[in-house]
């Protein structure tokens, strides 16, 4: 079975310029969250999806937003970014609520 | 609210030494513990939970690790560690509230493994 995929694995972005980042699944799990991985706070929750459900939500501003589709498969974007958004975002994936998360190899973005 | 604290940020140890990691967690609910390895550019990677039963749980790469409840510990093991071991190591803590998970993970502890 394959893992979970994120594309792109690195981005470079310049500030104010918005970015968007996919996250596919494991097969049949239906529960996406997103991580944000720096050096200086290590790893936040940023939120999670549930059946095109947002069901929970870190303490991000309003710029960070995500959406699930019907096959799972989630986006995160980032509006208006900043040069503290530089970060390592992970996605992780579980069969539903209260289940072992795994996680992709995640999306790189630097912002100049 | 959940926290975890891992209790060293760096581990330096020799190859074929014995290696523990310290975590504590605090929760006011029950909770599932983890360890997760990231190795350079890579993802994380699951090895070892616990979610309930037996307090000791071993896990991949020879790893095991020992749920204390009564002292809120989740301290990860391995008798015996190789060159390859050198990564970071995460521990979280996950508490299933209303319908929603997330994790929320330590500081990571920063594991160097020399010859």
């Amino acid at each position: 079975k394959a893992g979970v995929t994120q594309t792109p694995r690195y981005l470079i972005k310049t500030r104010g310029q918005q970015v968007t980042l996919s996250c596919s699944p494991i097969s049949g799990h239906r529960s996406v969250s997103w991580y944000q991985q720096t050096p200086g706070q290590g790893l936040q929750f940023l939120f999670e999806y549930f059946s095109e459900t947002q069901r929970n939500k870190g303490n991000f501003p309003g710029r960070f937003s995500g959406r699930q589709f019907s096959n799972s498969r989630s986006e995160m974007n980032v509006s208006t970014l900043e040069l503290g958004d530089s970060a390592l975002y992970l996605c992780a994936s579980s069969l539903s609520g209260g289940d072992t998360q795994y996680f992709g190899p995640g999306t790189r973005l630097t912002v100049l | 609210a959940q926290s975890v604290t891992q209790l060293d940020s760096q581990v330096p140890v020799f190859e074929e030494a014995p290696v523990e990691l310290r975590c504590n967690y605090s929760s006011s609910v029950s909770v599932y513990l983890f360890w997760y390895v990231q190795y350079p550019n890579q993802g994380l990677q699951l090895l070892l939970k616990y979610l309930s039963g037996s307090t000791l749980v071993k896990g991949i790469n020879g790893f095991e690790a020992e749920f204390n409840k009564s002292q809120t510990s989740f301290h990860l093991r391995k008798p015996s560690v190789h060159i390859s071991d050198t990564a970071e190591y995460f521990c979280a803590v996950s508490g299933f509230q209303g319908g929603s998970e997330k994790l929320v993970f330590g500081k990571g502890t920063k594991l160097t493994v020399n010859p």
